[in-house]
């Protein structure tokens, strides 16, 4: 079955260290995203890239860093910059830029320790 | 600029009643409109969508949306929920704004079904 597999399900990172998130997609996807979900805020968008080889900061890029090197991947590195990385991440992909619904991941819970 | 406010954060409910769930939207262009449920430690999935065409969508688990350009609404109503029915539900809006498509969601109501 055809779908985004987001991995480790839990990580933790310590003070001062860079941890990247893996995202990887079969659906044949254009565009990819990462979110950011804080209780009661919602998703907050980090990244979306919508072609390989390129991608764009979202509203709390700082602290963060992506790539796109292949269509079918699209992973997140949370870096020591990023002082309050306890959250839980969520990957996206959709077909293109329209009215297409996203497909989500089932997620990435990251904790300092 | 698009925006999403979903006027409700919990909405608890016995089981077997009706609920419905608010969301309204702010845009200056035509919009595409979804409604997402979130399970515990899960990612989110598409439950309805409204892009053209009927204002009233449905799901295949019997919630249904109505599409309100007057009121820039887009409540989601369900006549008699089930315990499973508890999660995490988020309104999301898109549309041709600045030249991309990404979506802009709300903060999530907590739909919360009691025996």
């Amino acid at each position: 079955d055809g779908g985004i597999t987001q991995s480790p399900k839990y990580l933790f990172r310590k003070e001062g260290q860079n941890v990247t998130l893996s995202c990887e997609q079969n659906l044949n996807h254009d565009a990819m995203y990462w979110y950011r979900q804080d209780p009661g805020q919602g998703l907050r968008l980090i990244y979306y890239s919508q072609i390989v080889n390129d991608f764009q900061k979202g509203d709390i890029a700082e602290g963060y860093s992506v790539s796109r090197e292949k269509k079918e991947s699209f992973p997140l590195t949370v870096t020591s910059a990023q002082k309050n990385p306890t959250a839980f991440y969520l990957c996206a992909s959709s077909p293109d830029r329209g009215n297409q619904p996203q497909h989500f991941g089932d997620g990435t819970r990251l904790s300092i320790l | 600029a698009q925006s999403v406010t979903q006027l409700d954060s919990q909405v608890p409910v016995f089981e077997e009643a009706p609920v419905e769930l608010r969301c309204n939207y702010s845009s200056s262009v035509s919009v595409y409109l979804f409604w997402y449920v979130q399970y515990p430690n899960q990612g989110l999935q598409l439950l309805l969508k409204y892009l053209s065409g009927s204002t009233l969508v449905e799901s295949i688990n019997g919630f249904e949306a109505e599409f309100n350009k007057s009121q820039t609404s887009f409540h989601l109503r369900k006549p008699s929920v089930h315990i499973s029915d508890t999660a995490e539900y988020f309104c999301a809006v898109s549309g041709p704004g600045g030249g991309s498509y990404i979506p802009t969601f709300g903060r999530g109501t907590s739909l919360i079904v009691h025996p």
